[in-house]
């Protein structure tokens, strides 16, 4: 499986817009780019996935770069609650959601 | 509509104890899966299923074993608990399509203690 690579951790202030990046040079070009984040003391939550197209929905938007090679987790206005880890995982087409590999992940601290 | 729901929320065993982890889903998901995630750690696979009657191991399933005779339901359970397996364990349940479109639903996680 393709490699992500994600800084340990970012910090940023609350209503203020959050850039989490995710580079994945090895991505081949059917893997799908999946973003999870796991809040303290529960289990991971799905928050967006893309292919190629940027993508947006409720909780945020999903920036892809034109080569596939890196993507960018937008929060658009964090809140306290946005403070989690968040995972960059690739994902195979051919699989389902049942072989997910996680990476340490980014660590967002938000300061009020 | 629960989701994927975990039974217990804390255990603490003793060296040599058994016993099993439940985790039920709701959404008559294909696919579930079990994680242990060790402090400061990501998550890591233990046994994952794509229907009942059909299990695999991932990446950690030593001391660990899986059935799957219900859609439903994914039981694991610890035959002879090590302190090795003090962790928090999570299951997950998602579709069972191709493409890579779903995302997997979690459980709050089962936190063991062996001691």
């Amino acid at each position: 499986d393709a490699k992500t690579t994600q800084p340990n951790s970012m910090e940023s202030n609350e209503e203020e817009p959050v850039h989490l990046p995710c580079n994945h040079s090895t991505i081949s070009g059917t893997d799908y780019i999946h973003w999870y984040r796991q809040l303290p003391s529960q289990g991971p939550e799905y928050v967006i996935h893309g292919l190629t197209s940027n993508v947006n929905n409720r909780m945020a938007s999903l920036a892809i770069a034109e080569d596939r090679k890196s993507s960018t987790l937008i929060l658009h206005r964090a809140t306290l609650r946005d403070a989690a880890v968040y995972y960059c995982i690739l994902r195979r087409p051919i699989q389902g959601a049942q072989k997910l590999v996680f990476g340490q992940g980014t660590r967002l601290t938000i300061n009020p | 509509n629960a989701g994927v729901t975990q039974t217990p929320k804390f255990q603490v065993l003793k060296t040599g104890q058994s016993m099993t982890l439940q985790c039920a889903q709701d959404m008559n998901h294909e696919y579930m899966s079990w994680y242990r995630q060790d402090p400061g750690m990501g998550l890591r696979l233990i046994h994952y299923s794509v229907g009942a009657g059909i299990t695999d191991q991932g990446e950690v399933p030593n001391g660990y074993n899986v059935s799957r005779s219900t859609t439903e339901d994914f039981p694991l359970r610890l035959l002879s608990a090590a302190p090795s397996q003090t962790s928090v364990y999570f299951c997950a349940s998602s579709y069972s399509s191709a493409g890579g479109r779903y995302g997997a639903f979690f459980g709050q996680g089962t936190r063991l203690t062996v001691v």
